[in-house]
């Protein structure tokens, strides 16, 4: 079965400019999370997203949105684009029909986002 | 403020040696514990999990300990590779929302190195 799957791996982008990066879940799962991860530092959650509906937002600015697809398959777009949003962009995807505690979250490999 | 403390920060060690990494949180309501392992450049992958009443679990060559009382675990690496040589993230989940919205909290990790 195939994991979590992210496209692009790699992106370079501009200041101002704006980006959408993708995210397939494992297949059965419906719930998908973001996170950004700058060089040196923990994952920091932007969103997540469950059965279509945003569930969770962390502390992240306007300029991130989301959403999910039927197919449950996500999008995060990031609108003007700083350099401070240069880092590895992480999806990750769990079955999570209710809260279930072991609940195991899967990562994709990421994107990395360079921002000039 | 939910927290989750690392240490130490990197760590270098010789190939066939044993070496402990700690964590340390303020996380609640508290749900479970992880540990990941990340491999530069990738998405992290899940190593352990650990709800309230598991003191001890084990995953090939890594064991983690959990103390729910003092807010503490631990991984323990027996014998390591060259290949352990990753960043090892410890992930704090509390649950918040219905319908899969628990919501984690990162460490920021510890960089082991393995050499020969």
């Amino acid at each position: 079965d195939a994991g979590v799957t992210q496209s692009p791996t790699h992106l370079i982008k501009t200041r101002g400019q704006h980006v959408t990066l993708r995210c397939s879940p494992i297949s059965g799962h419906k719930s998908v999370s973001w996170y950004q991860q700058v060089l040196g530092q923990g994952p920091q959650f932007i969103f997540q997203y469950y059965e279509k509906e945003e569930r969770g937002r962390g502390n992240f600015p306007d300029r991130f949105s989301a959403r999910q697809f039927p197919n449950y398959s996500s999008e995060l777009n990031v609108n003007a684009l700083l350099l401070g949003d240069s880092a590895l962009y992480l999806c990750a995807s769990r079955r999570a029909r209710l809260a279930a505690v072991t609940d195991t979250q899967y990562f994709g490999p990421g994107t990395r986002l360079t921002v000039l | 403020k939910n927290q989750v403390e690392q240490s130490p920060q990197s760590l270098i060690i010789l190939e066939g040696k044993n070496c402990t990494l700690q964590c340390n949180y303020t996380v609640s309501p508290f749900s479970n514990l992880r540990w990941y392992k990340q491999d530069t450049g990738r998405g992290p992958v899940s190593l352990t999990i650990m709800t309230f009443s598991e003191n001890t679990k084990s995953n090939g060559r890594y064991t983690a300990t959990l103390d729910a009382d003092t807010k503490q675990s631990s991984l323990h690496i027996t014998a390591s590779q060259l290949s352990d040589s990753a960043s090892y993230i410890c992930v704090v989940s509390s649950h918040g929302l219905t319908g899969g919205g628990n919501k984690l909290t990162f460490g920021t990790g510890t960089q082991l190195k393995v050499e020969l």
